[in-house]
Parts: C-alpha cells; sequence; structure tokens
C-alpha cells in the first residue's frame, strides 16, 4: 500500500512564523497536492506538483509556496503564519490514473 | 454557488439501514467521479472510484452517476456503525496525473447501534 507520511499531526505556532509542513510518499507517485480542509469549506486546493521542481497554484495560494526538490518530497511552506491559517492541512499523492492517496493531515493553530 | 454541493448532515441512521449519500455538481465537463471516506483526525481514503455515467459496486458499497442530471450518489447496504465517518464527493475533468479533484465539503453520517 502507498503510503503518504505527514511530519507533524499538531502544530503550534506564532503569528509571523515561517512554517514548513513536510509531506513524503514511498510510492514513486509523480503528482503530489497540498489542500486545506476547515467545516463548511471542504477541501480548498493550495498547490500542486506533477514533477519535480514543478508547481502549479491551486485555488487558494495566497500566502504559502512549495518546494519539490525530490520526487518524493512536497515541502508547504507558510511564509508569516497568520491565524487565518488556522486549519487542517492535508497532503495527496496520486500516479498518472486514480484517484489520491491522503496523508493523516496536520492540524496547524496559529495564535 | 459551488462546483459541488454536498448535504453536510449528520445523517444519522440505525445500523443495518441502506444509507444513501448524493451530491450534484454543475460543470458537465466532469467525467471521473470518486467517494472518499473520511474518519475522525484522519486523511481521507478512496472507497470508489467512476467513470462517466453508470453503477460500480464493491461489496456494501454502490456508486451511480447520473451525468444528465449532474448527480451521483453512493449507497451503503447494511450500515454498520464503523461507517460512521464523513463521506466526501469528488470529481476531475480527466484521467492524467496533471489534474486535480475537485471536493464536495463532505456528508457526516451516524450510525446507531
Amino acid at each position: 500500500d502507498v503510503k503518504v507520511t505527514q511530519s507533524s499531526r499538531y502544530l503550534v505556532k506564532r503569528t509571523g512564523e515561517k512554517v514548513f509542513l513536510e509531506c513524503v510518499q514511498d510510492m514513486d507517485h509523480e503528482n503530489m497536492f497540498w489542500y486545506r480542509q476547515d467545516p463548511g469549506l471542504g477541501l480548498r486546493l493550495i498547490y500542486f506538483s506533477y514533477d519535480v521542481k514543478m508547481k502549479e497554484k491551486g485555488d487558494i495560494p495566497e500566502g504559502y509556496s512549495v518546494s519539490r526538490e525530490k520526487k518524493e518530497r512536497f515541502s508547504l511552506i507558510l511564509e508569516s503564519a497568520s491565524t487565518n491559517q488556522t486549519s487542517m492541512y492535508l497532503c495527496a499523492s496520486s500516479q498518472n490514473y486514480g484517484g489520491y492517496t491522503f496523508g493523516s493531515g496536520t492540524r496547524l493553530t496559529v495564535v | 454557488q459551488k462546483e459541488v454541493e454536498q448535504d453536510p448532515g449528520p445523517l444519522s441512521v440505525p445500523e443495518g439501514a441502506i444509507v444513501s449519500l448524493n451530491c450534484t455538481y454543475s460543470n458537465s465537463a466532469f467525467q471521473y467521479f470518486m467517494w472518499y471516506r473520511q474518519y475522525s483526525r484522519k486523511g481521507p481514503e478512496l472507497l470508489m472510484y467512476t467513470y462517466s455515467s453508470g453503477n460500480k459496486e464493491d461489496g456494501r458499497f454502490t456508486a451511480q452517476v447520473d451525468k444528465s442530471s449532474k448527480y451521483i450518489s453512493l449507497f451503503i447496504r447494511d450500515s454498520q456503525p464503523s461507517d460512521s465517518a464523513t463521506y466526501l464527493c469528488a470529481m476531475s475533468f480527466m484521467d492524467t496525473g496533471r489534474r486535480a479533484l475537485t471536493f464536495g465539503s463532505g456528508t457526516r453520517l451516524q450510525v446507531q447501534p
């Protein structure tokens, strides 16, 4: 079974901090995605990547950046964390067909 | 208007009931349809994956797509307390890697023992 591992389950950060969320997949998937999930709003796409060093903006990229230096790793960066970025962050990967495989999520609280 | 609409619930049913979960969508270009199940404090897991209109069955689960009505359904037969979770529908335009899914906001299901 493919595994998507997110480095932290829970994080508490201060406003203005730079925050790194890490995601690693172990099945050589081409594509990786970062979503945030908020009550009533569902999953919203932040960024995705279909190849090493490639990235595409999703629906809500403002305040975020990403890095994909290796195929298995996709990092989400909050340049200057704000309280409205408090959310559940979900990483996913996929091959060129079929659905996604998700990680367990990182619940980020910005205080 | 959201691209994908899903009733948030909660939907509460007794054990053994048949459950019907639904999504409507506005973009007729969607061709690939999925259902994910998400337990509390976990990431979503893929349950069903279908292409275009028709039915697909997998054990107690049946996914149904009606493209003419822009309506998809997930039926759960003989529901169990372990089915209690949030169910997310998702869809995409094409089955290639360079695409992202559009999700509904999820329906919370509670199966009472």
